[in-house]
């Protein structure tokens, strides 16, 4: 069984310019995860997916946004980016919203010059 | 607020010897708790997990107990080896937030031969 896949592995932008990450959860799971892992700060829980639409977000600013497509897939858009943004991206998805695990892709390692 | 706090890295132990990693939890409810283990390169996998008062979650040899009276959840493992080298992140889950994580910020451990 395919795990979660994460697109691209890294990238590279300048201030100001948007990113944009893409996950494909487990097959048959309907929820995804958004995580900012930035050093020294740990994981930080962004934005919450499920059949379709957003259930939940972080402390994170507008400019941070998503969307998850019918077949599970999501994307991540980070807008007007600023240097404090580089960070590793992780995507995770679950069978169901109520499930307890979360089974975490390699991420995206996103660097802001 | 929710949130989970471990023992800041990197511990470096040798090969047989004992390990604990330290983790507490601030909760206004009853957290599910977590280890999750996240090898270089690779995305974060669960080790292992309690979801109520008094459980012991185990796995691979690690162990963590779920003491409510201390709101702690410390990771121990009896003898490390060279591959369980890797970061350890503790976490929480509370359902009333829909199946958001809180994550500590994680401690790298090293294990040399």
């Amino acid at each position: 069984e395919a795990g979660v896949t994460q697109s691209p592995t890294h990238l590279i932008k300048t201030r100001g310019q948007q990113a944009t990450l893409r996950c494909s959860p487990i097959s048959g799971h309907t929820s995804v995860y958004w995580y900012q892992q930035a050093l020294g700060l740990g994981l930080q829980f962004l934005l919450w997916y499920d059949e379709g639409e957003e259930r939940n977000r972080g402390n994170f600013p507008p400019r941070f946004s998503g969307r998850q497509f019918p077949n599970y897939s999501s994307e991540l858009n980070v807008n007007a980016l600023e240097l404090e943004d580089s960070a590793l991206y992780l995507c995770a998805s679950s069978l169901l919203w109520r499930s307890e695990t979360q089974y975490f892709g390699p991420g995206t390692r996103l660097l802001v010059l | 607020g929710d949130s989970v706090t471990q023992m800041e890295g990197p511990v470096t132990l040798s090969e047989e010897a004992f390990l604990t990693i330290n983790c507490t939890y601030t909760a206004t409810g009853y957290p599910s708790l977590f280890w999750y283990v996240q090898y270089p390169g690779e995305g974060l996998q669960l080790l292992l997990k309690a979801t109520k008062a008094d459980d012991k979650g185990s796995n691979k040899g690690f162990e963590a107990t779920y003491r409510k009276e201390t709101t702690s959840f410390h990771l121990e493992k009896g003898s490390v080896q060279v591959s369980d080298s890797a970061v350890y992140f503790c976490a929480l889950r509370l359902s009333n937030t829909g199946n958001q994580f809180y994550f500590g910020t994680g401690t790298s451990l090293t294990v040399i031969p």
